[in-house]
């Protein structure tokens, strides 16, 4: 079956600290994965989509980053966290190929302190 | 290249009265359409969807939508809003092209007064 699985679910981390967010997929092959943000009352915001291994497109300038090391896996990372970074982080997968059905991570809560 | 345009930031209704959430979206290519709510410090859950079968798609908790293509729009409605449905929800589209691209709306915040 297909899935997608991300953590973690909540986090508080102190500014200036690093941030690791991590987003697999099962049941499929080269997906088109998205990072997406949803800042308090904002809707949701694209960050991050990726096509295949090691491509990453940017949205949004920010002190973000997002890596694709593996086919199925999506990484969201921060070297230095600001407190404009809290948010609610969620990955998406579009499948299967054409786009009809998507799949949602459980969602990511941060808060930066 | 595709876009998702939800017509009102806020829609106020009363308990018993009927629903309407707008959205209207572009695509270069045949579209599939979602409507998602998220309700406080919660998760995205679906709706419904249109995948280019029938026209006027039922959902969940009461609520349909109907795409209309000449219109391009892909609006959210229910007979009768309940206390449970205030809520904020999202009009999503991708493209039925071999590269999918996902495209939300902005949003649309339900309030419900009694």
């Amino acid at each position: 079956s297909q899935t997608i699985h991300q953590w973690p679910a909540t986090l508080v981390q102190p500014v200036g600290s690093p941030l690791s967010l991590e987003c697999t997929v099962e049941g499929t092959s080269n997906p088109n994965l998205y990072w997406y943000r949803q800042a308090a009352g904002r809707g949701l915001q694209l960050l991050f989509y990726s096509v295949g291994i090691g491509q990453i497109s940017s949205e949004v300038p920010q002190n973000l980053s997002a890596s694709r090391p593996q086919d199925r896996q999506f990484i969201l990372s921060s070297k230095k966290l600001l407190l404009s970074d809290s948010g609610f982080y969620l990955c998406a997968w579009i499948g299967p190929p054409g786009g009809n059905t998507i799949y949602f991570g459980e969602g990511s809560w941060l808060t930066v302190v | 290249a595709q876009s998702v345009t939800q017509l009102d930031s806020h829609v106020s209704v009363s308990e018993g009265t009927p629903v309407l959430l707008r959205c209207n979206y572009s695509s270069s290519y045949s579209p599939s359409l979602f409507w998602y709510v998220q309700h406080p410090n919660k998760g995205l859950q679906l709706l419904l969807k249109y995948t280019s079968a029938a026209t006027l798609v039922k959902g969940i908790n009461g609520f349909e939508a109907e795409f209309k293509k000449s219109e391009t729009s892909f609006h959210l409605t229910k007979p009768s809003a309940h206390m449970s449905d205030a809520a904020e929800y999202f009009c999503v589209v991708t493209s039925n092209s071999g590269y999918s691209t996902l495209t939300f709306g902005k949003g649309t915040m339900l309030l419900v007064s009694p």
